[in-house]
């Protein structure tokens, strides 16, 4: 089955520690984003990329970083510069930046800062 | 500044009844726009479109109505079912060929039977 997997669904991470959410995808998609989810705050824009080896920042960069080496991947590393970590994160591809393509979007990452 | 904004967090509709989630945005570069709907502790899932060139689309119990003049898109739906029950998000792409998706904070939908 096509579709998005995000990997591991449930995180804990102590403070002052880097960690890398996964996000692999095997639709054939050029670009990939991640999005991150806060109650009450909707989805706000992390970092996208809309082909290999290019990425690009988004409204919430600071204290993140991601790479693209392969069309299929997408990780996100949350580093120990970001100052409010916990939330749910959200992976999505999409067939490229042409107009009117939808984001598909994997089962999300729950990433609790103990 | 929130350039997509849902201003009503929440809407409770007793089944069989119409929906109405309301979206307003404030960027006139936009010119697709969408629905999602989420359950907890899911990803969104798409739901329906509708482009610029459109006031209208449809797609069974779902209708989505854009006015441009006005910056401002809802999605109607029509008969409400408990299963609609969901935080819907309304999302902008901006510029033709645009960027990632900018989304608003979503309504949570109750539908009751």
């Amino acid at each position: 089955d096509g579709g998005i997997t995000q990997s591991p669904k449930y995180l804990f991470r102590k403070e002052g520690q880097n960690v890398t959410l996964s996000c692999e995808q095997n639709l054939n998609h050029d670009a990939m984003y991640w999005y991150r989810q806060d109650p009450g705050q909707g989805l706000r824009l992390i970092y996208y990329s809309q082909i290999v080896n290019d990425f690009q920042k988004g409204d919430i960069a600071e204290g993140y970083s991601v790479s693209r080496e392969k069309k299929e991947s997408f990780p996100l590393t949350v580093t120990s510069a970001q100052k409010n970590p916990t939330a749910f994160y959200l992976c999505a591809s999409s067939r490229d930046r042409g107009y009117g393509t939808e984001a598909f979007f994997g089962q999300g990452t729950r990433l609790t800062v103990v | 500044d929130q350039q997509v904004k849902q201003n009503s967090p929440s809407l409770s509709v007793q089944e069989g009844r119409i929906s109405i989630l309301n979206c307003d945005y404030t960027n006139s570069m936009f010119d697709y726009f969408l629905w999602y709907k989420k359950y907890p502790a899911e990803g969104p899932t798409f739901l329906i479109s509708i482009s610029s060139i459109k006031d209208k689309n449809e797609d069974g119990r779902f209708t989505v109505f854009l006015n441009k003049s006005a910056k401002h898109l809802s999605l109607h739906i029509v008969p409400s079912q408990p299963g609609d029950s969901a935080v819907y998000f309304c999302a902008a792409s901006p510029n033709r060929g645009g960027t990632a998706l900018i989304f608003g904070k979503g309504t949570t939908l109750s539908v009751s039977s």
